[in-house]
């Protein structure tokens, strides 16, 4: 199985404030993906990266997946109280479609 | 983007009840559908992949005689947690591979508490 690491794992933050969260891992990813998680309910996909060095903007979110196609980073600009959720990161080797997420990121932005 | 259907999306059951999990891609055929497990303030975790037609391949750990996986159809697949113990209480979630294979969409996941 390969291993995706998330940092930070908590993070608590004001409105307004910027963010990033990261994801990394020491195996190559044929592509990387990121979704978020509202409690009780499924993830939803955000953003899927496949080249590396590619960078993808979503509104106030920002993805970018490393040139190695080994990490990624989601930035977030003046984060906002609904962008409070899980964020995972998950990635699908060159073997197989199975995806393997990271641990998440728990995200609390209080106005 | 594709919707998967999960259903129930939550269920009690008494211990030592079966308990069974509906996962359905409503728009698009799915050949490989995955199930996950996730406790509180955990992410996911892996527990099999469902192949249309043919057996699902388990995760190291999960026992294959508990979770019985059935993937009859290419638009459902279905997770049966059987004699189930309180320990089996968790949010179980199925997903779906699209045709291109590179975007997998996610049910809403269903709540199991076994009292």
């Amino acid at each position: 199985t390969q291993l995706l690491e998330q940092s930070p794992q908590f993070l608590s933050i004001q409105e307004g404030e910027n963010l990033t969260v990261y994801c990394n891992s020491s195996s190559v990813f044929s592509s990387l993906q990121w979704y978020r998680q509202e409690p009780g309910e499924g993830p939803v996909l955000l953003v899927t990266v496949v080249t590396g060095g590619e960078v993808k903007k979503l509104k106030r979110l920002t993805f970018q997946f490393g040139d190695a196609r080994k990490d990624s980073s989601l930035h977030i600009t003046a984060a906002q109280p609904g962008d409070t959720g899980l964020y995972l990161c998950a990635g699908t080797s060159n073997s197989g479609y199975a995806l393997n997420f990271g641990k998440g990121t728990s995200l609390l932005v209080t106005p | 983007g594709a919707v998967v259907s999960q259903h129930p999306s939550r269920v009690i059951c008494k211990s030592g009840t079966s308990v069974k999990i509906e996962c359905r891609s409503l728009d698009f055929q799915a050949t490989t559908m995955f199930w996950y497990r996730q406790f509180p303030k955990q992410s996911l975790m892996l527990m099999a992949t469902s192949n249309e037609g043919s057996k699902a391949t388990y995760e190291q750990g999960v026992e294959k005689d508990k979770f019985l996986i059935n993937h009859a159809s290419l638009t459902l697949s279905t997770l049966t947690v059987t004699s189930a113990h309180p320990e089996d209480s968790s949010f179980y979630i199925c997903s779906a591979l699209t045709g291109e294979n590179t975007e997998a969409f996610f049910g809403q996941g269903t709540r199991l508490t076994v009292v």
